[in-house]
């Protein structure tokens, strides 16, 4: 069965180091998702990607995140100069984007960040 | 704002059955999911209601009036590895997923 792969499964930082977090969504999906989860908390979106470009993005998706699809596979989150509080799990996801499942997203197992 | 509303946590034995209810406030609405998500992993795709009515799938069902914005998931026949947490989660009208907090179940012998 497909899945959306993310790497590296864990990633320890330096406090204003940047990260680049790596997903290969499932193959014939169109839509793209990160989210992050700190621990104990809810799910939180970050961003949505779409044809090449973001379609949506949250308050928490600021200056310091980008996305990229370097690619035809992978899809990237970059953390340019990581906080304390960006230590979380964070979470690819994609989705058909067409037919009856269309908005049904997938997870990857993610990506636990602590940065120290 | 946009709220989703579910119990922190609930418990049940195996071999029972039990419902975990969600409601919510958003702004539109695309549909609700359910996810099962185990410690420290990813959030496992349940089920997906976006008309209002009972989805069956297996040992679990997933419930939808959107009037009452209210959504319940009933898991039956349970088993120990169903002890998880459930989240509820609503696509609004700019098809983000907004998440509930999750629901802790935890299954007794």
């Amino acid at each position: 069965e497909p899945e959306v792969t993310q790497t590296p499964s864990h990633q320890v930082t330096q406090m204003g180091q940047e990260v680049i977090l790596r997903c290969v969504p499932i193959s014939n999906h169109l839509y793209f998702y990160w989210y992050r989860q700190i621990l104990g908390q809810k799910v939180e979106f970050l961003v949505s990607f779409y044809n090449n470009e973001i379609s949506e993005k949250s308050e928490i998706f600021d200056d310091q995140f980008s996305v990229e699809r370097p690619d035809g596979s992978n899809f990237t989150l970059k953390i340019r100069s990581t906080k304390l509080e960006d230590s979380a799990m964070y979470f690819c996801a994609s989705s058909p984007g067409q037919g009856l499942a269309k908005n049904i997203q997938y997870f990857g197992a993610g990506t636990r960040l602590s940065v120290l | 704002g946009q709220n989703i509303d579910q119990p922190t946590e609930m418990t049940a034995t195996e071999g029972a059955i039990v419902q975990i209810n969600c409601t919510y406030q958003t702004s539109g609405f695309n549909g609700l999911f359910w996810y099962q998500q185990h410690a420290g992993e990813a959030p496992t795709f349940l089920s997906y209601n976006v008309l209002d009515g009972l989805e069956e799938k297996g040992r679990f069902s997933s419930f939808l009036s959107r009037s009452k914005g209210y959504s319940y998931l009933l898991l039956k026949e349970l088993q120990m590895k169903d002890s998880a947490s459930y989240l509820c989660a609503v696509l609004d009208s700019n098809y983000q997923l907004i998440w509930g907090a999750g629901t802790k179940l935890i299954i007794k012998p």
